[in-house]
């Protein structure tokens, strides 16, 4: 089984382009997210999908936007990239709400924003 | 809101020493989960941490939570080198969906 699956896994942007990052589950699971990793700060969410078609904002959500395409799919858009969006970016997902699943992440997205 | 904070934030150690990291968290949960990230890597589940006095062992590594004082340990005994990572603590908010806040992470470092 691949997991979580993210690409691309490295990417440089100039400042005001734009680009979305892509994250694919095999595990059949419902819930997906995205967080960010920042030095020194943790990991912080930036957005939530319990199912496909629905969405809902962490603690960071400004400056993205998602879209559950189905089940598998969860992506992660940055319409005008900003430097302070420079950072580590990792998708997740989970099977079920029960406390004793846990967090599947993929390998993680380095992004660089010049 | 929900804060989570680890202490320390960087720890230097010997092998075969014990050591303790604290995760302190600021509202009622009785959800906290420990994840293992080394350099470069994605990040690992250690332990779940389902209610009050909750202890789980793996290993080297044993974790506690205590719902009332609002604190997690991730105790390490007879350090090995290969122990040497970045740990994290997590805890969910009220109302589950597993939105966890993460702690700063505690670098971890084990020399020989």
């Amino acid at each position: 089984n691949a997991g979580v699956t993210q690409t691309p896994k490295f990417q440089v942007l100039k400042t005001g382009q734009s680009m979305t990052l892509q994250c694919a589950q095999d595990m059949n699971h419902n819930s997906m997210y995205w967080y960010r990793q920042d030095p020194g700060m943790g990991l912080r969410l930036i957005y939530y999908s319990a199912s496909e078609g629905t969405t809902d904002k962490g603690e960071v959500p400004n400056g993205y936007n998602v879209s559950r395409l189905n089940k598998r799919e969860f992506s992660l858009r940055l319409e005008s990239a900003a430097p302070s969006q420079t950072s580590v970016y990792f998708c997740a997902s989970l099977a079920g709400t029960s406390g004793d699943n846990v967090l599947t992440f993929g390998a993680g997205s380095r992004l660089t924003v010049l | 809101e929900l804060k989570v904070e680890q202490n320390p934030l960087f720890l230097s150690m010997q092998e075969g020493k014990n050591y303790t990291i604290y995760c302190n968290y600021s509202t009622t949960s009785d959800r906290l989960y420990w994840y293992r990230q080394d350099p470069g890597k994605s990040l690992e589940s250690l332990f779940v941490l389902l209610s009050n006095g909750a202890v789980k062992q793996e290993g080297r590594l044993m974790a506690s939570l205590d719902t009332k004082a609002r604190l997690s340990t991730l105790h390490i005994t007879a350090a090995v080198h290969d122990l040497s990572a970045t740990y994290f603590c997590a805890v969910d908010r009220r109302g589950g969906a597993q939105k966890l806040v993460f702690g700063q992470g505690t670098r971890l470092t084990i020399n020989p």
